[in-house]
């Protein structure tokens, strides 16, 4: 089975720069994947990461480590829009591929 | 034009009742998935659907069927519903993810489901 970890919940500043962190425990790492979950709406892809470094997009990047099987989204110039639950999923290979998701960390952005 | 779309979007039912959520995306997608959130926000998956087949069925009660008439759509269908089936269920689409790539899945809007 897989393990993730992501924080409950965490609070910023509009401005800001806020860090998810996201730690799993694997076999078979086959990518890793963000979405953006605002509440009572869909949960919307962010990013992918498969090989270890930082990938830049906008607002936001997403950085992995598969040697410590660990990752973390990075939000940039905090915009109270940003307000939302933050997802990461894990996928493995062999089997179904798909996607095993975290708890979610619920960020809170405030004026 | 909706990607992935579902109906109905809240549903209240009474326990023991049997009952259907629909699911159909315009995307092209070969493969379909339902989800369940629970009120901790987790979501788990339920079922996976490739082509028409079934490529996944986790540990969910018999009670739950997904039925997929053809490749756009992917119903779900509740037996004997119980108090704890209440959840927001998401259906999902994306390219073939058997293999080595970096396919999103694309969330419908989802359908919380109320048992009382």
């Amino acid at each position: 089975g897989q393990n993730i970890d992501q924080p409950t919940e965490m609070t910023a500043t509009e401005g800001a720069i806020v860090q998810i962190n996201c730690t799993y425990q694997t076999s078979g790492f086959n990518g890793l994947f963000w979405y953006q979950q605002h509440a009572g709406e869909a949960p919307t892809f962010l990013s992918y990461n498969v090989l270890d470094g930082l990938e830049e997009k906008g607002r936001f990047s997403s950085f992995l480590s598969r040697s410590k099987g660990y990752s973390y989204l990075l939000l940039k110039e905090l915009q109270m829009k940003d307000s939302a639950s933050y997802l990461c999923a894990v996928r493995v290979s062999g089997g179904s591929y798909i996607p095993t998701f975290g708890r979610g960390t619920s960020l809170i952005v405030h004026p | 034009d909706t990607a992935v779309s579902q109906t109905p979007k809240y549903l209240v039912t009474q326990m023991g009742n049997d009952k259907s959520i629909k699911c159909e995306q315009n995307l092209g997608h070969d493969t379909m998935y339902w989800y369940k959130q629970d009120s901790k926000k987790f979501l788990k998956i339920m079922f996976s659907y490739n082509n028409k087949e079934l490529i996944i069925n986790e540990t969910v009660p018999n009670r739950f069927s997904p039925k997929s008439p053809d490749k756009a759509h992917l119903n779900l269908h509740i037996n004997s519903l119980e108090l704890g089936d209440s959840a927001v269920y998401f259906c999902a689409s994306s390219q073939e993810i058997r293999f080595d790539n970096s396919y999103e899945q694309y969330f419908g809007p989802g359908t919380r489901l109320t048992v009382t």
